[in-house]
């Protein structure tokens, strides 16, 4: 089974709609994170969670919030969607040991 | 603030051809570099790393090393393959924090 799992893989939804994106991992680590990958621009950060009572705006923040409902699972909410927002959103979690990374699959946010 | 230049591509070589991508950092301090690679369809993960002056990462072919006094960390590889074709993306982060910055990406391409 996959370390860090996201859902949904892909989504479609209309412009002023509310929609969240969810993220589990099985790492045992504190530390999540999302991102956002837009074609030529890289990853950017939105929010990052240093543990369950943690959390921190990224780079990008305006227009989302999260929750950090256990120190597995760390949703993102777009809470009214517009097509800007349309972009691949990735979830990951660090090792602080090594500092590495693990990401989920993604996940492909289409807002029309 | 802290920042990753890498070449952006797209790059298409040849199988068995000789590969350089070109990776400075602007930071504060000393950082953490890695390279993270996506394969079509995936999330990231982590290619190699280092986390001081001189240290070179390697992996699967691929090596970095870490040079403080041109600010660089570029990715090489003697001979590529096919599968090797995928976006890689340079990146650093400081130890504690664990954020990553990363540069924007690059898409390789290799042909049989």
């Amino acid at each position: 089974d996959a370390d860090v799992t996201q859902t949904p893989r892909n989504r479609i939804t209309k412009t002023g709609k509310r929609i969240m994106l969810e993220c589990s991992q099985t790492k045992g680590h504190d530390r999540m994170y999302w991102y956002r990958q837009d074609p030529g621009l890289g990853l950017r950060l939105i929010y990052y969670s240093f543990d369950v009572k943690d959390i921190n705006k990224g780079e990008i923040s305006d227009g989302y919030s999260v929750s950090r409902q256990a120190q597995a699972k760390f949703s993102l909410s777009l809470e009214s969607a517009i097509p800007n927002q349309t972009a691949l959103y990735f979830c990951a979690t660090s090792d602080p040991n090594s500092y590495e990374q693990y990401f989920g699959p993604g996940t492909r946010l289409t807002v029309t | 603030g802290n920042s990753v230049t890498q070449m952006e591509g797209p790059v298409t070589l040849s199988e068995e051809a000789f590969l350089t991508i070109n990776c400075t950092y602007t930071a504060t301090g000393y950082p953490s570099l890695f390279w993270y690679v996506q394969y079509p369809g995936e999330g990231l993960q982590l290619l190699l790393k280092a986390t001081k002056a001189d240290d070179k990462g390697s992996n699967k072919g691929f090596e970095a090393t870490y040079r403080k006094e041109t600010t660089s960390f570029h990715l090489e590889k003697g001979s590529v393959q096919v599968s090797d074709s995928a976006v890689y993306f340079c990146a650093l982060s400081f130890g504690g924090s664990e954020k990553l910055v990363f540069g924007k990406g690059m898409k390789l391409t290799v042909n049989p």
